[in-house]
């Protein structure tokens, strides 16, 4: 049962290279959730889906763009990477965005030289 | 602006120790709030979720208790272990947030034998 899985799980940029964090969930989630965690913080919500088609913008969404062309797949898009963006990146998913519980993937640490 | 802390940021004890972690929010209009367990390098892993109507959930050796009129909630975990050495996270949802969390900022669990 793989659940929610993120890849890469490394990955070095240099400013103004671009780059697609891949996620995608087996458990025919409903919601799917882009968060991006800065050392010793909490997770803030870049983006977020409710469904295949339907996506909308979280609490810091400049510098990112996502799609959702099927229920399995959300992709986010880094377009010219900064190193304010020098993070680590966590997808996440739910059946539905009520009472459900989250479950994550393992993250993508993210360095913007 | 819902603003969620979590205290103490970290927190050591020895073996056997019941402890309790405190999470405190600004905003008492919270549709339901979730404690996380996070070990390093990997994704956060839900361990309780407590509606705004309850009281308190309770799995294995975790008790999660919820009042919402004074803006707490805390993790109580009874006859700790060194496996439960962690970063713990509690995140609300806003009853008006859609699909939002707010994560605080967590608090690194250290058992030791």
């Amino acid at each position: 049962n793989a659940g929610v899985t993120q890849t890469p799980k490394f990955r070095i940029l240099k400013i103004g290279q671009s780059m697609t964090l891949q996620c995608t969930q087996d458990m025919n989630h409903n919601y799917m959730y882009w968060y991006r965690q800065d050392p010793g913080m909490g997770l803030k919500l870049i983006y977020y889906s409710v469904g295949a088609g339907i996506t909308d913008k979280g609490e810091v969404p400049n510098g990112y763009n996502v799609s959702r062309s099927t229920t399995e797949d959300f992709p986010l898009r880094l377009e010219l990477a900064a190193p304010s963006q020098t993070s680590v990146y966590f997808c996440a998913s739910s059946y539905s965005t009520g009472g459900e519980k989250l479950f994550f993937g393992s993250g993508t640490q993210l360095s913007v030289l | 602006k819902q603003e969620v802390t979590q205290i103490p940021a970290a927190l050591s004890v020895p073996e056997g120790e019941n402890l309790v972690l405190n999470c405190s929010f600004t905003d008492s209009a919270i549709y339901n709030l979730q404690w996380f367990r996070q070990d390093p390098g990997k994704g956060l892993t839900s361990l309780l979720l407590i509606q705004s109507s309850q009281r308190e959930q309770t799995s294995g050796r975790l008790n999660a208790s919820l009042d919402k009129s004074s803006g707490r909630s805390t993790l109580y975990i009874a006859a700790s272990q060194p496996g439960d050495s962690a970063t713990y996270l509690c995140a609300v949802r806003r009853e008006t947030s859609g699909s939002r969390l707010t994560f605080g900022e967590g608090t690194q669990l250290t058992v030791n034998p």
